[in-house]
């Protein structure tokens, strides 16, 4: 692995489903973030980490939910998935919270 | 509330010179970053500023005035590779970052 990975790269799913969005780095990072991009509108956060074993709600929370077991990975799970939750989502890492943020290809997700 | 404005579109001749503006509004300020965004793609840091004046980084430079609320990404000798989306972010007080929609950047040869 080299940098940050996210998978899948796009997903199609069913209104009501759960589905978990996976993001791996390598950097030894020690902050994560989720983000949504949508067309017209800013990338906003949803949930954020600042080190192992902590997370923050950001600007989108609602329909999320994050876990931080370890340096590497931040998952962010979707319990119910919902029309309004299709987006592109962009995992991102940075040493610390004020450092410059690296990002994962993206996933973009359909709910249909 | 807290606002990153941008323009929507800009294009420009390959070759040639571009500006890009931003001005913000935010809860306290820690620092402007500057990513561009190929369509498609993920988001690639390019500049940081937290104090006034200029920063140049070889065909890109980005300047920060604080007292106005304003930054602007320059770009010179323009390629076609640079077609894409220009994003401006400020980290406010609490060390998040404010995202502006973006400039998507059109060269025309």
């Amino acid at each position: 692995i080299a940098g940050i990975t996210q998978a899948p790269t796009s997903q199609i799913l069913a209104a009501g489903r759960r589905m978990t969005l996976r993001c791996t780095q390598d950097m030894r990072h020690n902050a994560m973030y989720w983000y949504r991009q949508d067309l017209g509108l800013g990338l906003r956060l949803i949930h954020y980490s600042n080190t192992a074993g902590t997370t923050g709600k950001g600007e989108v929370p609602d329909g999320y939910s994050v876990s931080r077991a370890n340096t590497d990975d931040f998952p962010l799970t979707l319990a119910s998935a919902v029309p309004s939750q299709t987006s592109v989502y962009f995992c991102a890492s940075s040493m610390s919270g004020t450092d410059t943020q690296y990002f994962g290809p993206g996933t973009r997700l359909t709910v249909l | 509330g807290q606002n990153i404005d941008q323009p929507t579109e800009m294009t420009a001749t390959e070759g040639a010179i571009v500006q890009i503006n931003c001005t913000y509004q935010t809860s306290g300020f820690n620092g402007l970053f500057w990513y561009q965004q190929h369509a498609g793609e993920a988001p690639t840091f390019l500049s940081y500023n937290v104090l006034d004046g200029l920063e140049e980084k070889g065909r890109f430079s980005s300047f920060l005035s604080r007292s106005k609320g304003y930054s602007y990404l320059l770009l010179k000798e323009l390629q076609m590779k640079d077609s894409a989306s220009y994003l401006c972010a400020a980290l406010d007080s609490n060390y998040q970052l404010i995202w502006g929609a973006g400039t998507k950047l059109i060269i025309k040869p």
